[in-house]
């Protein structure tokens, strides 16, 4: 059974640094067809697609977001670690990670689908 | 800043069919941005039921199929039940890596 479970801190004060940890299980992070995406969601507000990493440590960020993020992977604990800086009270939400299937051609690997999502994890940012 | 743009709010009655749409700001939305589909219920994780346009995963309800419609992503659910009742968001792939989803259509069975 693919499992993933999101966890990290619960408050955070405004232009900290906070970590968000994904832990799956039912798959391996090295599955040459697999990545991890992060989405959060405020409270009330749509989905917002913020970072993934891919099999082959292929990252991508929104755009938005890019200068405060960081993602890496631990294969060995099966775990993706979503770093975000300089937090502001509009980082509050729900924080989600979802696996991801891909596909590779050459060199580079390109996500085309969404299918196992986390129960999410909610931070709120304030002082 | 790409916008992707979906209706906010639909109503359709049970038994019913109804469309959800899915714009891109770029211009036409195609398989190339992978069009994925997303329900989401009160209080639960967002729920996977379409990728790459029109393909289904192993759960998704046969009255649910995606598909391209005059230049924007769509999903529609025909033969409507009242467990329908949820939010639906759509995500598009930009330069086959980045993610966009749409602001969601909340639909409402009546």
């Amino acid at each position: 059974q693919v499992t993933l479970k999101e966890s990290g801190p619960v408050l955070v004060k405004p232009t900290e640094t906070f970590t968000l940890t994904c832990t799956v299980s039912g798959f391996s992070l090295k599955n040459a067809r697999m990545g991890v995406t992060w989405v959060r969601q405020p409270p009330g507000k749509a989905l917002e697609w913020i970072a993934h990493i891919l099999s082959n440590e292929e990252k991508s960020f929104s755009t938005s977001l890019k200068n405060r993020l960081t993602i890496s992977r631990d294969t060995s604990k099966s775990q993706v670690v979503l770093t975000m800086a300089n937090v502001d009270p509009v980082d509050t939400a729900t924080y989600y990670c979802a696996r991801t299937q891909i596909y590779c051609s050459g060199p580079s690997c390109y996500p085309f689908a969404f299918d196992i999502w986390g129960q999410g994890t909610v931070v709120t940012v304030s002082s | 800043q790409t916008v992707v743009t979906q209706e906010p709010s639909l109503t359709v009655s049970p038994g019913g069919t109804v469309t959800l749409t899915c714009a891109s700001s770029t211009g036409a939305v195609t398989s190339d941005h992978n069009p994925n589909w997303f329900q989401q219920k009160p209080g639960q994780a967002p729920r996977a039921l379409i990728y790459s346009t029109y393909n289904k995963h192993s759960w998704t309800p046969a009255r649910f199929s995606g598909s391209l419609l005059g230049g924007k992503a769509a999903l529609t659910l025909s033969g409507v039940q009242p467990e329908d009742e949820a939010d639906y968001y759509c995500l598009l792939y930009y330069g086959g890596a980045q993610g966009v989803f749409g602001g969601g259509t909340k639909l409402t069975v009546l």
